[in-house]
């Protein structure tokens, strides 16, 4: 399995812009949870799906991000607009079931706004 | 809701020295704690992991311990490697929300040859 896919790897754009990030969780995973990692806060959860079902938001953290689900095997957020405080490191994990032990991260999308 | 802090935030040994990293948790309901390593430019991985129902578990040079009454749990790292240098975060997850994972900042370890 080629683990979870996320692309891009890496982001720059200016101040204002929409940014898109794009995320595909492992084949037959149920869960996909979307975090973002910076230096002083760790690691955030923002939102996480189940069955391509948004089931807790309540880490985003402002209604210029949005996350959608389309099917079992995509997912994106999107940051619009984009302010420079939300240069971090996104990163995208998937677990297979309730309660499954490991969750699986993608690579990250390391993100800079100008 | 959950908060896990984790301490320290940055730890420097020698190799074959011996790295401790510690956490403490709020909720008393929790039982699952993972320890994930992330190593430069990749996503975290699980290393270890261990229930409330157990005090210690080993896997070679790793060993996880947990004090249910003080709500902490530790990583021990033996005989250190360069190869072990990596961020380290610990977590929590609840038996209310089994979804969720509660992640502390992070290590940063740093093994020096």
């Amino acid at each position: 399995d080629a683990g979870v896919i996320q692309s891009p790897r890496h982001e720059v754009t200016e101040m204002g812009q929409e940014v898109t990030l794009r995320c595909k969780p492992i084949s037959g995973h149920d869960y996909l949870f979307w975090y973002r990692q910076t230096m002083m806060r760790g690691l955030e959860l923002l939102i996480y799906f189940n069955n391509n079902v948004p089931i807790d938001d309540s880490g985003m953290p402002e209604d210029r991000f949005s996350a959608k689900m389309p099917n079992a095997s995509f997912s994106t957020l999107k940051i619009q607009p984009s302010e420079p405080r939300d240069s971090a490191v996104y990163f995208c994990a998937s677990i297979n079931g309730r309660g499954a032990d490991t969750q699986y991260f993608g690579p990250g999308t390391r993100l800079t706004v100008l | 809701g959950e908060n896990v802090e984790q301490h320290p935030s940055t730890l420097s040994v020698q190799e074959g020295d011996s790295a401790v990293i510690k956490c403490t948790y709020s909720d008393s309901a929790s039982n699952y704690f993972p320890w994930y390593k992330q190593e430069l430019g990749k996503g975290p991985q699980l290393i270890i992991d261990i229930r409330s129902n157990v005090g210690e578990k080993k896997d070679q040079r790793i060993a996880v311990t947990l004090n249910k009454t003080a709500k902490h749990f530790s990583l021990h790292i033996t005989e250190t490697q360069p190869e072990d240098s990596a961020v380290y975060f610990c977590a929590a997850r609840g038996v209310y929300n089994t979804d969720k994972l509660i992640f502390g900042t992070g290590t940063r370890l740093q093994v020096f040859p």
